[in-house]
């Protein structure tokens, strides 16, 4: 069973500060991975995708993967009120299925003002 | 462009029922998703249909069922309902080779579905 496990929160922060998200999986064919925001009561919306070694910034948001320690996750700097939401991390594994995605179960983020 | 679209947005069924969900892709794309989201399971596959064929298939019991139409619309059929499929439904569509190509998906607003 592939697994992909968050610290489920929440975690608070306050305005300004860095939020760190993180997500292990358990696969290590995994090839690409995902972080979702998911709003209360809202579907799940892609803020990166990430699919080799290192670090992928894009504005406020820096992912950051390492394949050797099967570890991925997300810095929000900055973090703003309106970043108060559930993230969701999500591993693709091609495999010998046609592909899917492997979620966790969400880190809740709160950001206070 | 138009996101993706499920009808209806809300459901309320009573156990032993079947209920049939909708979903419309964005315009252009052949891949469809369905997943079902629960407090206790999180975000879990339940299948994927591409070009109408069901193409890949998550833990889920045979009660679980769906199809994909030529204009990529697709409907999910759950049939003798239990309890426990009481959760938000949701539906994404992706471009080009879906799943299999790694492709990015875009979500639906979900249908809640409540099991009395």
């Amino acid at each position: 069973q592939k697994e992909v496990e968050q610290n489920s929160g929440p975690l608070s922060v306050p305005e300004g500060a860095i939020a760190s998200l993180n997500c292990t999986y358990s696969d290590r064919v995994s090839q690409s991975f995902f972080w979702y925001r998911q709003y209360s009561g809202k579907s799940p919306e892609l803020i990166m995708s990430i699919y080799s070694n290192g670090d992928k910034e894009d504005g406020r948001f820096t992912a950051q993967l390492n394949k050797a320690s099967q570890y991925v996750s997300l810095l929000i700097r900055d973090s703003q009120p309106s970043d108060s939401a559930t993230y969701l991390c999500a591993s693709f594994d091609r495999g010998s299925t046609l592909g899917r995605l492997y979620f966790g179960r969400g880190t809740q983020l709160t950001v206070w003002p | 462009k138009a996101g993706v679209t499920q009808t209806p947005r809300y459901l309320i069924k009573t156990r032993g029922q079947q209920v049939t969900l909708s979903c419309s892709p964005i315009s252009g794309h052949r891949s469809v998703s369905w997943y079902q989201q629960t407090p206790g399971q999180g975000l879990q596959f339940l299948f994927e249909y591409f070009s109408e064929t069901q193409r890949n298939k998550g833990n889920f019991p045979g009660r679980f069922s769906g199809r994909q139409f030529s204009n990529s619309r697709s409907e999910m059929n759950v049939s003798t309902l239990e309890l426990g499929d009481s959760a938000l439904y949701l539906c994404a569509s992706s471009t080009g080779d879906g799943l299999a190509g790694g492709e990015t998906q875009y979500f639906g607003p979900g249908t809640r579905l409540l099991v009395l």
